[in-house]
């Protein structure tokens, strides 16, 4: 079983910062790796699939990259609205694995 | 437009029996794997299993196989997510979300379903 370990675990930063998140996989994969935001009392939502393309209607300031065990979620300057928490997620075979996340206050 | 609308939120008993629906719209929802994911209370997200309503083919993490039972209806274009024996660790919001096998990432999600499990 893949084991996805995100870092942070908190990311504290003000608005307009650079914030990059790190999401570790615990063996070599592919690049199925997907990049969810989630706010409170709300689904997840899709930022970065395939490592590192932009789901519809997501802003420019999201980029995702990394390949084989290292990816990471970039969000250039951040928006009020993009406090949230972050997980990434990877599918093995038949099996989805989502890491614990990161949270960005 | 795509929409997941899941069933209203459930309190319920240990060792009751539960089945929480999802109903999609705007796709044809007989081509697209339905996931369901349970996020317990200031937890992160956990993959239970998918399923394919268009065959009902069902496949289902190890932590829950046995655990649940995943159906679904292509006639009406509902899912579900069925517990014969209810745990208070059961206590969780429950999401379903439509698959894209392109590249394996969930692309809309429902609202959740709130499941409270106490005596």
């Amino acid at each position: 079983e893949i084991v996805l370990t995100q870092s942070p675990a908190t990311l504290s930063l003000s608005p307009g910062e650079r914030a990059t998140l790190s999401c570790r996989a615990s063996q070599t994969v592919n690049s199925d790796l997907t990049w969810y935001q989630q706010k409170p009392g709300q689904a997840p939502r899709l930022l970065i699939y395939d490592a590192s393309d932009r789901a519809t209607g997501i802003p420019a300031r999201f980029s995702g990259g990394g390949s084989g065990t290292d990816f990471t979620l970039t969000i250039s300057s951040l928006e009020p609205e993009d406090f949230a928490v972050y997980y990434c997620q990877l599918r093995s075979k038949w099996q989805w694995t989502f890491g614990q996340g990161t949270k960005v206050e | 437009e795509v929409q997941l609308v899941q069933s209203g939120a459930e309190v319920k008993k240990p060792g009751e029996s539960l089945k929480m629906s999802c109903k999609g719209s705007g796709y044809s929802f007989s081509t697209y794997w339905i996931g369901w994911v349970r996020q317990m209370p200031g937890k992160g997200p956990e993959w239970m299993g998918i399923i394919y309503p268009g065959d009902s083919d069902t496949k289902y993490s190890p932590s829950f196989e046995g655990q649940v039972t995943m159906s679904a209806d292509m006639s009406i274009s509902t899912a579900y997510l069925q517990w014969n024996s209810l745990k208070t660790s059961d206590t969780a919001i429950y999401y379903c979300a439509r698959l894209r096998s392109e590249y394996w990432y969930f692309d809309f999600w429902g609202r959740g379903t709130l499941v409270t499990v106490s005596s």
